[in-house]
């Protein structure tokens, strides 16, 4: 079963724009990363923030993370058309038993339009 | 500097079939995972090996299982196919060896299974 959503499900913006991202999570985490899929193609990760961070920065990329809500959200910023994937939130639970063993939401499809 | 290589691209069986996926791991790394990705979800854990030996598994049923090579390359077998095994199987690797674990997890591009 998929550990949390992601929302919104879909989201549709215009080149220039910033789009953000939501994901929640059920358990107690080690950190939490995101990835990007083109097309159904393999994953490309983005950022890794572990449970101890607030929050992190990776050229237009910004990622929070709030453990008291169980919550992260992505934003990328000035989008572009090469923007356009399928983006993914997983989390590695805490605990040594869990590690490396990825969870992963739903995912959210963003579409740039030029 | 290789990425992680998955053979093949693509796959097609009939129900009753069985498959074997190939996946060989970054180079540098020790830990092989595998996941499941059926369309419109987000991947699914199948487990992982690491030391040649299964260290976790996720809610596959035995039909799944696998293999890891002293080389670190990995085998995922799966038996008795059923039409909802057609999936996109993605294989991802990083190293818990010396120097310690290394969060960061690479993917490659997957096999993409179609069960007839």
């Amino acid at each position: 079963s998929q550990q949390g959503e992601e929302d919104p499900q879909a989201l549709s913006i215009q080149e220039g724009e910033n789009a953000t991202m939501n994901c929640s999570y059920k358990t107690s985490i080690n950190n939490l990363q995101w990835y990007r899929q083109n097309s159904g193609r393999g994953l490309v990760h983005l950022i890794l923030i572990r449970s101890n961070e607030r929050e992190k920065h990776s050229g237009r990329l910004r990622v929070t993370l709030d453990t008291s809500k169980k919550s992260s959200s992505l934003l990328i910023t000035a989008s572009r058309a090469a923007d356009t994937a399928s983006y993914f939130c997983a989390t590695v639970r805490a605990g040594g038993t869990s590690y490396g063993k990825l969870t992963f939401g739903q995912g959210t499809i963003l579409t740039v339009h030029p | 500097d290789a990425g992680v290589t998955q053979s093949p691209t693509h796959l097609i069986k009939t129900r009753g079939q069985q498959v074997t996926l190939r996946c060989s791991p970054k180079s540098g790394h020790d830990t092989v995972s595998w996941y499941q990705q059926a369309l419109g979800q987000g991947p699914q854990f199948i487990f992982q090996y690491y030391e040649e030996e299964e260290r976790q598994r996720g809610n596959f049923p035995d039909r799944f299982s696998g293999h890891q090579f002293p080389n670190y390359s990995s085998e995922l077998n799966v038996n008795a196919l059923l039409l909802g095994d057609s999936a996109l199987y993605l294989c991802a690797s990083y190293t818990q060896g010396a120097g310690g674990p290394k969060e960061t997890q690479y993917f490659g591009p997957g096999t993409r299974l179609l069960v007839l």
